[in-house]
């Protein structure tokens, strides 16, 4: 059964470097999202893209975040200067390309276990 | 803004026997779509099951159902004849228009032998 995948599984970096997060979503699929998970809280979302575009953001997902498909199976989140309180565990997420049907299941990935120190 | 609360960090259920993980939810949408979702121990969140508001019906899973309360906003999952390989944490999770899903906290579920 096809798998979303995420590379690396943890990633630990220094405050202020940058990173770059990496998922390979099912191939079929259009719709792209990245999430997170603080320990301890909640699942959030950050960030959906469609044809090449973001097509919606959170409130986290500030100017320090970016989001890429730079070939036609990666997605990629970057973190341009890393913060403490990016800690966490990313998530990447496809669905399929059914036109904006809201009971479209994600798929999510493994996770990305980032730390910052 | 929407909110989903899973008020059971922790539950327990000995195998074979039926627990019921609660989840209520804020919103002033008339639209939106309610899901489960499980996450094993080290592996990735997969879909339990999915409700739609505008239906009257209880969704169900083979063992999974749902217990949907739309005026309570409440929806509640119900586990029946548990496995062990249903041990993991459990996200109910919200969607309206856009394309987010709005997480609750989750409850992690032992099912012990």
């Amino acid at each position: 059964e096809p798998e979303v995948t995420q590379t690396p599984s943890h990633q630990v970096t220094q405050m202020g470097q940058e990173v770059i997060l990496r998922c390979v979503p099912i191939s079929n699929h259009l719709y792209f999202y990245w999430y997170r998970q603080i320990l301890g809280q909640k699942v959030e979302f950050l960030v959906s893209f469609y044809n090449n575009e973001i097509s919606e953001k959170s409130e986290i997902f500030d100017d320090q975040f970016s989001v890429e498909r730079p070939d036609g199976s990666n997605f990629t989140l970057k973190i341009r200067s890393t913060k403490l309180e990016d800690s966490a565990m990313y998530f990447c997420a496809s669905s399929e390309p059914r036109d904006r049907a809201l009971n479209n299941e994600q798929f999510f990935g493994p996770g990305t276990r980032l730390t910052v120190l | 803004a929407q909110t989903v609360t899973q008020s059971q960090p922790e539950m327990s259920v000995q195998e074979a026997e039926t627990v019921t993980l609660s989840c209520t939810y804020d919103t002033s949408e008339s639209n939106y779509y309610l899901f489960w979702y499980k996450q094993p121990p080290s592996r990735q969140m997969i879909l339990v099951i999915r409700q739609e508001a505008y239906k009257q019906q209880n969704a169900t899973e083979n063992r999974f159902s749902v217990n949907f309360q739309k005026a309570a906003k409440s929806f509640s999952l119900k586990i029946s004849d548990s496995q062990l390989g249903d041990t993991a944490m459990y996200f109910c999770a919200f969607r309206n228009s856009g394309y987010a899903l709005n997480f609750g906290k989750g409850t992690s579920l032992l099912v012990t032998p």
